[in-house]
């Protein structure tokens, strides 16, 4: 069985740029959620993709925004990157939608200068 | 506000001891619960859930307990080992939401 893993591990990008997280989900699993985790913080919740449509959101700005695809693994999309947005990018997959029985990946660090 | 918080920032026990996590929570419609293990640098690892029809879970040295009446959830480590150091999580789903809502955290500290 796969798990859940994500690409890049680390990342640094400018204020005002763009960035494209991505996530391949957990073999049989068709959900993936996505969490920003700041230091010292716990994950906060910012969306959940199901059958390629976003399923719930979190309190999170437009300027984020997914796409999931056929085989389930899905983007996570920031645009016009801030300051605030430097942290830990989680993902996580289930099965059949909602919040039960999340595994997450291990992240994407993403710094913003 | 409502929200899922942890009662110790950081918690020291001995090798070989058990070790209680404590998390309360202020949903009432609140209906499941997670906790999680997260070990520096990496992802949260899935321990165990529980759903708000129960009160106890067990399982490979872990057991989670529920008290619906005072909002109050519980881990319990037996015999902690050196690698369960790490931050523990407990996380609640609020009836018809889709995501997760975590607390802060507690530093889990094995002492040789």
């Amino acid at each position: 069985e796969t798990g859940v893993t994500q690409s890049p591990t680390h990342l640094i990008k400018t204020r005002g740029q763009q960035v494209t997280l991505r996530c391949s989900s957990q073999s049989g699993h068709n959900t993936v959620s996505w969490y920003q985790q700041a230091l010292g913080q716990g994950p906060q919740f910012i969306f959940q993709y199901y059958r390629e449509e976003e399923n719930g959101r979190g309190n999170f700005p437009p300027r984020f925004s997914g796409l999931q695809f056929p085989n389930y693994s899905s983007e996570l999309n920031v645009n016009a990157l801030e300051l605030d947005d430097s942290a830990l990018y989680l993902c996580a997959s289930s099965f059949s939608g909602g919040a039960y029985e999340q595994y997450f990946g291990p992240g994407t660090r993403l710094t913003v200068t | 506000g409502e929200s899922v918080g942890l009662h110790l920032p950081t918690l020291s026990v001995q090798e070989g001891d058990n070790s209680i996590i404590n998390c309360a929570y202020s949903n009432s419609a609140s209906d499941y619960f997670i906790w999680y293990k997260q070990e520096s640098g990496k992802g949260p690892q899935f321990i165990i859930d529980i759903r708000s029809n129960m009160d106890k879970r067990q399982g490979q040295r872990v057991t989670v307990l529920l008290n619906k009446t005072v909002k109050h959830l519980s881990l319990q480590i037996a015999a902690t080992q050196p690698g369960d150091s790490a931050v523990y999580f407990c996380a609640e789903n609020r009836r018809g939401a889709d995501g997760l809502t975590f607390g802060k955290g507690t530093h889990l500290i094995i002492q040789p």
